[in-house]
């Protein structure tokens, strides 16, 4: 089966200016994540959806942070403006349970976007 | 306390080795429990789930330690491309799953 796809790969930005990253989970997968990785940091969750709700967004900063899942299958994360500090790996990873299912089959991720502000 | 908790390491260890790392938990209610596995510049992936009575894998074994909320991943014989980062996750039910990586443990296999 396709993994999860997510583009662009690299992005360089310069603070203050607006970013977008682009999630397709796994066909079928009705929950879809982002994650945050700093250099040297587990993955920190942005955003949960199931379907096409928000299921908890309890640590996204909603400042400057937005994410959306039209249509439950794709997702956009959206940084305006971005900061120093949002240097990371973006990571969307999707899960064949829904939310509510005490599961054990674990969640796969796509490769990531690094993003870079200077 | 924080949520998940992993010794960062690195862990340096001869070829053939046998290394073990631990996770703790603060959520006695957590449910779930996964081991991944994360390459440099790398996506994680999935290494191991971990089952109520344990469970192996090749050279893998997990455990998990309700009663002292940690969960441990043995690996034997260690092999130059286990080198990685393990990232201990833990789900916790309620309304919905919510997922919680640790920071990772960092294993070096050394020749």
């Amino acid at each position: 089966e396709a993994g999860v796809a997510q583009s662009p790969r690299y992005k360089i930005i310069e603070k203050r200016q607006s970013v977008a990253f682009w999630c397709n989970p796994i066909s079928g997968h009705a929950t879809l994540y982002w994650y945050q990785q700093i250099l040297g940091q587990g993955p920190k969750l942005l955003i949960q959806f199931q379907n096409n709700g928000v299921v908890d967004d309890s640590q996204l900063p909603k400042d400057r942070f937005s994410a959306e899942r039209l249509k439950g299958v794709d997702s956009t994360l959206k940084i305006q403006p971005a900061k120093l500090e949002d240097s990371a790996v973006y990571l969307c990873a999707s899960s064949l349970h829904k939310s509510r299912q005490i599961t054990n089959y674990g969640y796969t991720f796509g490769s990531g976007t690094r993003l870079t502000v200077v | 306390r924080k949520e998940v908790e992993q010794d960062p390491g690195p862990f340096n260890v001869p070829e053939g080795a046998t290394v073990a790392f631990n996770c703790t938990y603060s959520n006695s209610a957590s449910q779930s429990f996964f081991w991944y596995r994360q390459d440099c510049r790398k996506e994680p992936k999935l290494l191991m789930s971990v089952y109520s009575s344990g469970n192996e894998d090749g050279r893998f074994t997990a455990q998990l330690n309700r009663a002292s909320q940690y969960i441990s991943l043995l690996i034997r014989d260690s092999k130059l491309s286990d080198s990685a980062t393990y990232l201990c996750v833990v789900a916790s039910p309620g309304g919905y799953q919510k997922v919680t990586f640790g920071t990772g443990t960092k294993l070096q296999v050394i020749p």
